[in-house]
């Protein structure tokens, strides 16, 4: 059980247009979802929180203009990059806890690999 | 808020020996220890986890063990072998509400046949 299915698992794109990256659990209610950038060899960087029916709460740097988060039910949320450039190329993650569930495990997405050309 | 510290970044043994990678954190609020194991180009998975009430837990090979007045928590995998070589994150979450974990930066550990 408690499984996160993230949607693409890759994509190339060029720069100055838009991704949109999915994120739904499977087999579960998730309030609450969470998205990271990983840099290679280095650890998960929380970009923003993602609540269903509210506003993200995203982390100090970074741009809620760009890393546009849409929560619309309990089981989908979606990463948006929107005019993306070079420097957004990175492996996105996505991660949820079930719902009423405090301090439990992340479930994790398999993670994007996004490359913008 | 919330800081976590983890060491060694990179952790060589020889397949049998044990690995120990320690985290310490700042918040003595937090109370939600959980440890991830993320492969080259896989998600990270939860490998074991501890709260607070608990000093150490164990599971096959894999123990955890947790010092609160110290504020840290350790990581010990024993007769190691090469499947377990991965990048091992540690973990903290606060309590009162707000259960955003803080990860650790992360140990790579390789296990060499």
């Amino acid at each position: 059980g408690a499984v996160v299915s993230q949607h693409p698992s890759w994509v190339i794109c060029k720069s100055g247009t838009s991704v949109k990256i999915e994120c739904r659990s499977l087999d579960f209610q998730a309030t609450t979802m969470f998205w990271y950038r990983q840099f290679p060899k280095q650890s998960l960087m929380l970009m923003a929180t993602s609540n269903e029916g509210s506003k993200a709460t995203y982390e100090q740097g970074v741009e809620k203009d760009k890393f546009l988060i849409n929560h619309a039910s309990l089981t989908l949320s979606t990463l948006t990059v929107t005019s993306a450039h070079p420097e957004d190329s990175s492996f996105y993650i996505c991660s949820a806890t079930r719902q009423g569930l405090y301090n439990s495990p992340l479930h994790f997405g398999n993670g994007t690999r996004l490359t913008v050309t | 808020g919330e800081n976590v510290e983890q060491h060694p970044s990179t952790l060589s043994v020889q397949e049998g020996d044990s690995a120990v990678i320690k985290c310490t954190y700042s918040d003595s609020a937090s109370n939600y220890f959980p440890w991830y194991k993320q492969e080259l180009g896989k998600r990270p998975q939860l490998i074991i986890d501890i709260r607070s009430n608990v000093g150490e837990k164990k599971d096959q090979r894999i123990a955890v063990t947790l010092n609160k007045t110290a504020k840290h928590f350790s990581l010990h995998i024993t007769e190691t072998q090469p499947e377990d070589s991965a990048v091992y994150f540690c973990a903290a979450n606060t309590s009162g509400g707000s259960y955003i974990p803080t990860f650790g930066r992360g140990t790579s550990l390789i296990v060499h046949p």
